[in-house]
């Protein structure tokens, strides 16, 4: 039943080292996004993508990258891992202007 | 550049107190405005959405208001009960759709029972 899911729920791996963190939402939603929780508890839009438009927050280094399969799946890859990349990263979905429905987070730490 | 603001950051009440939440926003050109909820270990919960047009929203013991000339917005939480406990963000949208989100650090609220 669950609406946003994303795996794995905790990550933990060295710098250097791609590794990928997966999103599905069963909502029907079109447009799926990856937000960034820092330390400091500020949450930050990573990418919008739908089946039409990836929007790219011009901070995100290109390290990151989203891939989607299909409308209702939309991972998160990221290559050469840094300590500064350790936060929660929170996938979501919405449909039109509709509120955005999030999954419960991926703590990624880089060691 | 947009930014949010919520005061305090941190709130601690006993259980069955009415209390308010509060949000600010530098440039009032806001297209929506969402309050969330955020539980331990858990992703955020929509609570209200406040369309720029509208003054507030309610749902059930939650009012949402709207002053987009001002740049502010509280979430008015009425007889609280020690499941609200949470961190509860406010998010302003400068554009169509859900994008443009510019997220505020939050209010940790503690109810006690």
């Amino acid at each position: 039943d669950t609406a946003v899911s994303q795996t794995p729920k905790y990550l933990v791996t060295q710098m250097g080292n791609d590794k990928s963190i997966k999103c599905e939402q069963n909502l029907g939603h079109d447009t799926m996004y990856w937000y960034k929780q820092d330390s400091k508890k500020f949450l930050k839009i990573m990418f919008s993508y739908n089946n039409k438009e990836l929007i790219i927050n011009e901070t995100v280094p290109n390290r990151f990258s989203p891939k989607s399969p299909d409308k209702a799946h939309l991972n998160l890859h990221i290559n050469s891992l840094e300590l500064g990349d350790s936060a929660v990263y929170f996938c979501a979905s919405s449909r039109g202007n509709s509120p955005l429905h999030f999954g419960n987070g991926t703590r990624l730490t880089v060691t | 550049k947009q930014e949010v603001t919520q005061i305090p950051a941190a709130l601690s009440v006993p259980e069955g107190e009415n209390l308010v939440l509060n949000c600010s926003f530098t440039d009032s050109a806001i297209y929506n405005l969402q309050w969330f909820r955020q539980d331990p270990g858990k992703g955020l919960t929509s609570l209200l959405l406040i369309q720029s047009s509208q003054r507030e929203q309610t749902s059930g013991r939650l009012n949402a208001s709207l002053d987009k000339s001002s740049g502010r917005s509280t979430l008015y939480i009425a007889a609280s009960q020690p499941g609200d406990s949470a961190t509860y963000l406010c998010a302003v949208s400068s554009g169509a759709g859900s994008y443009q989100l510019t997220f505020g650090k939050g209010t940790k609220l503690s109810v006690i029972p």
